[in-house]
């Protein structure tokens, strides 16, 4: 099965600045790369996903850039405002089982941003 | 926006009660999953289920738990004897269309077996 990595666990950033979360994986067959953020009492939602075509993607504030040679994926959030503050979840997947398979999450990582 | 509901919020059980959580996934979407996730822990994968059956379960999904899809809208998580251990988040997800594209999970039952 998928060994997932994410680091750090815990990040702290000045609002405005920043912040970067990898999550490296083991299953090369992997081929969609999604992050979710869990904001406190709330299920995991999708921010922005990845697939293995692709190296990079970005969505105004929010990037996340792939090097499948190296198996890991990396979220980059930009000018971090308080609402970022969360919880971090990668779930590297590969669709080749042919199976509904669930998704494996990574750790996770607190993201605080000081004001 | 189309959301998917769990309910009970939040369910109290005694150890050895057999308790069901209920899901109410997105109208149109096909896959379906149970997560849990122990207090400060990782989101973990429990089952999924496609076209009215378990499609793939974890080694977490033992003989205690079950699912259920007993009409066009709800889906349920059955666990039979609970134990201390099953205290945890609860979340139920949907996908539209195939498992690789967003999941839409619920808020979440929060278990806690006493």
């Amino acid at each position: 099965g998928e060994n997932v990595e994410q680091h750090p666990s815990t990040l702290s950033v000045q609002e405005g600045d920043s912040a970067v979360i990898k999550c490296t994986y083991s299953d090369s067959a992997s081929n969609y790369f999604p992050w979710y953020k869990q904001e406190l009492g709330k299920g995991p939602q999708l921010i922005i996903d990845i697939r293995s075509n692709v190296g990079e993607k970005k969505d105004q504030r929010i990037a996340v850039t792939l090097n499948k040679t190296a198996k890991h994926f990396s979220l980059h959030i930009t000018e971090t405002q308080p609402e970022d503050s969360a919880v971090y979840f990668c779930a590297p997947t590969s669709d080749s089982g042919g199976g509904a398979d669930g998704l494996t999450f990574g750790k996770g990582t607190h993201l605080i941003i000081q004001p | 926006e189309p959301e998917v509901t769990q309910t009970p919020s939040h369910q109290v059980t005694q150890m050895g009660q057999e308790v069901i959580l209920r899901c109410v996934p997105i109208s149109n979407h096909l896959y379906f999953y149970w997560y849990r996730q122990i207090l400060g822990q990782k989101v973990e994968f429990l089952v999924s289920f496609y076209n009215n059956e378990i499609s793939e379960k974890s080694e977490i999904f033992d003989d205690q738990f079950s699912v259920e899809r007993p009409d066009g809208s709800n889906f349920t998580l059955k666990i039979r004897s609970t134990k201390l251990e099953d205290s945890a988040m609860y979340f139920c997800a949907s996908n539209r269309d195939r498992p690789n594209t967003e999941a839409f999970f619920g808020q979440g039952t929060r278990l806690t077996v006493v």
